[in-house]
């Protein structure tokens, strides 16, 4: 069973400058997640997606950040425009259904600096 | 507001010896805990968890123990193998609350002493 894709794999971009990320989930996850990881914190959950309806995006900023899914498989996370306090591993994650029930299973994530 | 801690950022243990981590949460409406496991430029994976109808959840060398009085769980590893050098997160949710969301800990970085 192929893991959960992402990329790219790192990123460095200047402030002010808008970045995108992609996800391709595990086959038949119904719900993708996004998650951000400050370092030394753990994961922090940016918006939650069942199918391509969202859940909950109750922590994500968004007069900078957006997400879709799209047909109810991939997604992309962007950020515009980016702040220094932006540098974080961007990670993606998939379950077969309801959160509390479902393990997660994550991609390797994005590492974004932001200068 | 973190409601998922984990005081011990970093613990160092020798190989063959009993690993003990750590975990506390302050929402008493968690009912659901979990465990995952995360090595470098890697996402996190499951480890293993536990409801809170229950006090114990065994996997292998792995067991969870949930204190919900105490409102605190803790992971023990039996015995520790270098493998197991990771960065480890407790997680926890609330089934059916606003909280019904996988909160996770800041982790505790596990170092297995050959």
């Amino acid at each position: 069973e192929a893991g959960v894709a992402q990329s790219p794999r790192y990123k460095i971009i200047e402030k002010r400058q808008s970045v995108a990320f992609w996800c391709n989930p595990i086959s038949g996850h119904a719900t993708l997640y996004w998650y951000q990881q400050i370092l030394g914190q753990g994961p922090k959950l940016l918006i939650q997606f069942q199918n391509n309806g969202v859940v909950d995006d109750s922590q994500l900023p968004k007069d900078r950040f957006s997400a879709e899914r799209l047909k109810g498989v991939d997604s992309t996370l962007k950020i515009q425009p980016a702040k220094l306090e932006d540098s974080a591993v961007y990670l993606c994650a998939s379950s077969w259904g309801q959160v509390f029930k479902e393990k997660l299973f994550f991609g390797s994530g994005t590492q974004l600096s932001v200068l | 507001d973190q409601q998922v801690k984990q005081n011990s950022p970093s613990l160092s243990v020798q190989e063959g010896r009993i690993s003990i981590l750590n975990c506390d949460y302050t929402n008493s409406m968690f009912d659901y805990f979990l465990w995952y496991k995360k090595y470098p430029a890697e996402g996190p994976t499951f480890l293993i968890s536990i409801s809170s109808i229950k006090d114990k959840n065994e996997d292998g060398r792995f067991t969870v123990f949930l204190n919900k009085s105490a409102k605190h769980l803790s992971l023990h590893i039996v015995p520790s193998q270098p493998g197991d050098s990771a960065v480890y997160f407790c997680a926890a949710s609330a089934t059916g609350t606003s909280y019904d969301k996988v909160i996770f800990g800041p982790g505790t970085s596990l170092s297995v002493i050959p």
